[in-house]
């Protein structure tokens, strides 16, 4: 079992809200990511990180910002959410080899007013 | 950048029948892997190919990586109502993992 961890699962929240969504691993892995995903549509690249204090953007624009303080953990922050923001978004980790597979959270859906 | 295409977008079959779906890229992958996303669910891990030629299997499941290492195909066998889901084949580059746009199988009992 993946041990990947994303909070909250579901949110609702109002436009002009900040939110952020958690994701945490304990596999000790170096690379994480954050997808967007709507309901039966591809996976989105929005963020990316080879390690601590590394961070990227991915090819789809989002104005979501993420951090990367410890290995272990890595936020992603929205300032002011928007309609257009709601969402499903996926965070994966994945050791440095570059081969490695990916393990995902179970996500986190949003839905703003 | 990187695209990954897959074809078809969605696959109806009746229970038994095969089913295969196709990813392309359009630059070289050094690997490339599968997953499996069913309703609802998150993208899981299937399998990873890593050389020009390759074929793996697992169980009813056959993977296969193209010789130009450009394209691959995942191929279902005698299909079951729990193989519902959409497939999905990612490839890198670089710190990117590129996901394929995906294939959405419905299995009719």
């Amino acid at each position: 079992e993946a041990d990947i961890y994303q909070t909250p699962r579901y949110l609702v929240i109002g436009t002009g809200k900040k939110i952020t969504l958690e994701c945490s691993q304990t596999m000790g892995h170096d690379k994480m990511y954050w997808y967007q995903q709507d309901p039966g549509m591809e996976l989105h690249l929005i963020h990316y990180s080879y390690g601590v204090n590394s961070t990227e953007k991915g090819d789809l624009s989002s104005e979501s910002t993420v951090s990367r303080i410890r290995t272990e953990h890595f936020p992603l922050t929205l300032e002011s959410a928007r309609p257009s923001h709601t969402s499903q978004y996926l965070c994966a980790s994945s050791d440095l080899a570059n081969t490695g597979e990916l393990f995902f959270g179970e996500g986190s859906r949003l839905t703003v007013l | 950048g990187q695209q990954v295409m897959q074809i078809p977008q969605y696959q109806h079959v009746q229970e038994g029948e095969d089913f295969t779906t196709y990813c392309n890229s359009s630059t070289t992958l050094s690997n490339i892997q599968w997953y499996k996303q069913r309703p609802g669910g998150h993208p899981v891990f299937l399998i990873q190919l890593v050389k020009s030629g390759e074929v793996k299997k697992q169980k009813r499941l056959t993977f296969q990586f193209g010789e130009a290492k450009k394209n691959s195909s995942l191929h279902i066998t005698a299909t079951q109502t729990t193989d519902v889901g959409t497939y999905f084949c990612a490839g890198p580059n670089f710190n990117k993992f590129y996901f394929g746009s995906g294939t959405k199988l419905n299995v009719k009992p």
